[in-house]
């Protein structure tokens, strides 16, 4: 069974660039979550995508946005970056049968300077 | 809305010694709980879950209870490892609209001396 993997695991962009980040989801899930975590704090709610669609929200605002794709994959972008988007991004995959059961990927570490 | 309060850390053992991470909630409903392991460097793992009051969770040795009457879910260990150095977090399931979202809290970090 694969795991959940991201890519890429660093990056280093400049203020008002923007990013991908890609998350590829766990076997036999088919519900994708994204989180923030910044240095020190715990992981905060961006977004959820089930069946290619945005499933919910948290606090961000619309410049963090999402895709997810057939094969249950999964993107973040992030426009006009901000040196607050400094973060570790993590992606969770779930069936939607266990949705709370959430399992996370390494992270990608994104520094905004 | 709903929230998690973990104790600030850090918290110092040594191998061997008893742990106990407290965890308390602040929920509408009746969410599930978990407890996350995060090792340097890494994403986080689950470690281990109670989806209703009085379930106990445990895995790999650590335990934790459901408490509905005290709004909590405190970690346990009886002999803890130098391997079970780590940041732990503690979270709530919460569902508005229509995702299913973990909320989490500040974390504690564990550090085990030899």
């Amino acid at each position: 069974e694969t795991g959940v993997t991201q890519s890429p695991t660093h990056l280093i962009k400049t203020r008002g660039q923007q990013v991908t980040l890609r998350c590829s989801s766990q076997s036999g899930h088919n519900t994708v979550s994204w989180y923030q975590q910044a240095l020190g704090q715990g992981p905060q709610f961006i977004f959820q995508y089930y069946r290619e669609e945005e499933n919910g929200r948290g606090n961000f605002p619309p410049r963090f946005s999402g895709l997810q794709f057939p094969n249950y994959s999964s993107e973040l972008n992030v426009n006009a970056l901000e040196l607050d988007d400094s973060a570790l991004y993590l992606c969770a995959s779930s069936s939607r049968q266990g949705a709370y059961e959430q399992y996370f990927g390494p992270g990608t570490r994104l520094t905004v300077t | 809305g709903n929230s998690v309060t973990q104790m600030e850390g850090p918290v110092t053992l040594s191998e061997e010694a008893f742990l106990t991470i407290n965890c308390t909630y602040t929920a509408t409903g009746y969410p599930s709980l978990f407890w996350y392991v995060q090792y340097p460097g890494e994403g986080l793992q689950l470690l281990l879950k109670a989806t209703k009051a009085d379930d106990k969770g445990s895995n790999k040795g650590f335990e934790a209870t459901y408490r509905k009457e005290t709004t909590s879910f405190h970690l346990e260990k009886g002999s803890v490892q130098v391997s079970d150095s780590a940041v732990y977090f503690c979270a709530l399931s919460d569902q508005e609209d229509s995702s299913y979202k973990l909320i989490f809290g500040s974390g504690t970090r564990l550090l085990v001396r030899p």
